[in-house]
């Protein structure tokens, strides 16, 4: 049982450049999260869904856009990388919302932007 | 902004020692949870404690939960090395569909 995959693990992007993280859950989980980690500052909500076909902005959602075209996968784009992108990008998902119940991670996303 | 904080920030033992981490939040929730980061992996689920329970055992671990302080404490019994790593408290404001984690508290344990 994989869990949650994140795809890639690693990615140097040049600045203005764009690309896509993949994050695929085979626990048929209705929510799915993107979140962003940065040094002393936890993490940070970007873009979450509730269900197939839903998106709706976090905490920090400016820059990245999303889409949930299938259950268990759930994309995060950087249509333009800034070097303040430079993180490590945390996908999760949860049976119900996580107010209700555990989040489940994957691995992580490390990304970096000349 | 973050809704949940964690103290000590970092926090060093002796294996075999007990590692207690405090973590305070703002706003009324409907349950706290725990998760452990190992350095370069993603978190990991310890425990959940809801709203109206005021302590959870599981293992080795010890949760508290008091709302009327809007804070809970983590006690980890007997320490190991493997249990260095990052810990962070997570809330869902309001009782909503997401969590809002602390900045954690790294913990170290020796050998």
């Amino acid at each position: 049982n994989a869990g949650v995959t994140q795809t890639p693990k690693f990615r140097v992007l040049k600045t203005g450049q764009s690309m896509t993280l993949l994050c695929a859950q085979d626990m048929n989980h209705e929510y799915m999260y993107w979140y962003r980690q940065d040094p002393g500052m936890g993490l940070r909500l970007i873009h979450y869904s509730v269900g197939e076909g839903t998106t709706a902005k976090g905490e920090v959602p400016d820059g990245y856009n999303v889409s949930r075209l299938k259950k268990q996968n759930f994309l995060l784009g950087l249509e333009s990388a800034a070097p303040s992108q430079t993180s490590v990008y945390f996908c999760a998902s949860s049976l119900l919302g996580q107010g209700s119940t555990e989040a489940f991670f994957g691995q992580g996303t490390r990304l970096t932007v000349v | 902004s973050q809704q949940g904080e964690e103290d000590p920030q970092a926090l060093s033992i002796q294996e075999g020692e007990n590692a207690t981490m405090n973590c305070s939040y703002k706003t009324s929730i409907n349950n706290l949870q725990w998760y452990r980061q190992n350095s370069g992996r993603g978190l990991v689920h310890l425990i959940l404690i809801r709203s109206n329970e005021r302590e959870k055992h599981s293992g080795r671990l010890r949760v508290t939960l008091d709302t009327s302080k809007k804070s809970s404490s983590l006690l980890i019994t007997a320490s190991r090395a493997a249990d260095t790593a990052s810990y962070f408290c997570a809330t869902p404001p309001g009782g909503g569909n997401k969590l809002t984690f602390g900045t954690g508290t790294q913990l170290k344990v020796e050998l």
